[in-house]
């Protein structure tokens, strides 16, 4: 089995902010995947980092990087200098090598306030 | 350019018609997903396919049905079982099992039954 849990329905942050969206997962499998996925008003899905199950060294993209805690099973996003464009859905995602499902957290809505 | 196109963008149907939805991707990838999202929701895995000729069901699959003939093809259909099918469907493609590339998405298919 396999599933992602985003516990936080929405969030907001005061712009130049950071913010952290939590995600935590469970799975039977070694090796895996995460991702984390922004969707804006308008549907389009884009994506945003990605980490493996076996890389040292937490992901960082820009102002996304990614907190990840295998012995928690936890893979937060963290968002430095929040601006008002990152208002949107945010999705965690994770991919196991036993079957290939690719399989999406509720999501966290984030509102940043200028 | 490579990438995955859904049509149409907007579908309605009338109560007992089945539709199908299209997804094409262009991108070599061997793995294709269908979602289901209600608004305001995650996304809900309908079906996947690994490779060519094989497909597995995810967590809603009830009421639809989906093939994989090529490789660049993965259409879904909304049958007339589907009892609430008013929603936003998204296509989604993936390098192998195996690999940890991102996952690419179409722009969606909003359905309304009329």
């Amino acid at each position: 089995a396999q599933k992602i849990t985003q516990t936080q329905p929405g969030m907001f942050v005061q712009e130049k902010e950071a913010v952290t969206l939590d995600c935590t997962y469970d799975t039977s499998d070694q090796s895996y995947g995460l991702f984390w996925y922004k969707q804006p008003s308008s549907g389009e899905m884009i994506f945003l980092i990605y980490q493996g199950s076996y890389d040292e060294q937490n992901a960082t993209e820009g102002r996304y990087s990614l907190n990840f805690q295998k012995a928690r099973k936890s893979a937060n996003l963290v968002i430095s200098a929040s601006q008002l464009g990152d208002s949107a859905m945010y999705f965690c995602a994770m991919r196991g090598t036993s079957y290939g499902k690719l399989t999406f957290g509720q999501g966290t809505i984030l509102t940043v306030h200028p | 350019d490579g990438g995955i196109t859904q049509s149409p963008k907007y579908l309605f149907r009338k109560e007992g018609q089945n539709v199908t939805l299209s997804c094409e991707q262009n991108l070599n990838h061997d793995a294709m997903y269908w979602y289901r999202q209600d608004p305001g929701q995650g996304l809900r895995l309908i079906y996947y396919s690994q490779i060519v000729n094989d497909f597995q069901k995810g967590d809603i699959a009830e009421g639809y049905s989906v093939s994989r003939e090529k490789k660049e093809s993965f259409p879904l259909t909304v049958t007339s079982a589907q009892k609430n099918p008013t929603a936003f469907y998204l296509c989604a493609s993936m390098e192998g099992r195996g690999r940890f590339t991102e996952a690419f998405f179409g722009q969606g298919t909003r359905l309304t039954v009329v």
